[in-house]
């Protein structure tokens, strides 16, 4: 069965700082999904990747097939960003989902 | 325009009782998904229905049983409730169910709370 880590699992930064969250999984995949969710529970799906690089807005998110492992930037940090982000590796067996970063931006 | 809902909000029920929780999407979108949120904020997902087909059903209990009386409608029945069972439920919906180019839109939530 596939295992799905997410480093740091807590996360403080000042607003403006360029953050990087980790995923990394076992075994091989055919997507990897980044979720947020927000302090009030709302969830949002930010990328769904399966190679390569993808954009949106501040955001920016890779993967790295051979190395099974993906990363989450946020570029120019804002204390709207603090949430908690999650990835799912989606493989054979099914979705697989990491515990989740928790990063707080301060002011 | 809510593009994911769910009801109830909250739902609280005694041991051994019957619950559904409602879905309803309206974007247009084939694939519906259920997801369970434990007390420890792990998420997993549940099922996932495409145009009313089953085609994940994760390793649950089958007191869990999904209905999806049309596409845009995916309800989850839960028979002979347990004090486990309390979690937080999302449902969500997408348009090609898990492709790269795929973006999941998540329901608010339902909260339920078995006594």
């Amino acid at each position: 069965k596939n295992e799905v880590e997410q480093s740091p699992q807590n996360l403080t930064a000042q607003e403006g700082e360029f953050i990087t969250i980790n995923c990394s999984y076992s075994v091989g995949i055919s997507a990897l999904h980044w979720l947020q969710q927000h302090p009030g529970g709302g969830i949002v799906s930010l990328f769904m990747l399966s190679s390569g690089k993808k954009k949106h807005g501040r955001l920016i998110a890779t993967i790295n097939i051979q190395e099974k492992h993906s990363s989450l930037h946020i570029t120019a940090s804002h204390p709207r960003d603090s949430a908690v982000y999650i990835c799912a590796a989606r493989g054979a067996d099914g979705l697989t989902f990491g515990k989740g970063t928790h990063l707080i931006i301060q002011p | 325009d809510t593009a994911v809902s769910q009801t109830p909000k909250y739902l609280v029920t005694q041991m051994g009782n019957d619950k559904s929780i409602k879905c309803e999407q309206n974007l247009g979108h084939d694939t519906m998904y259920w997801y369970k949120q434990d007390s420890k904020k792990f998420l997993k997902i549940m099922f996932s229905y495409n145009n009313k087909e089953l085609i994940i059903n994760e390793t649950v209990p089958n007191r869990f049983s999904p209905k999806s009386p049309d596409k845009a409608h995916l309800n989850l029945h839960i028979n002979s409730l347990e004090l486990g069972d309390s979690a937080v439920y999302f449902c969500a919906s997408s348009r090609l169910g898990f492709q790269p180019q795929d973006t999941q839109y998540f329901g608010p939530g339902t909260r339920l709370t078995v006594l």
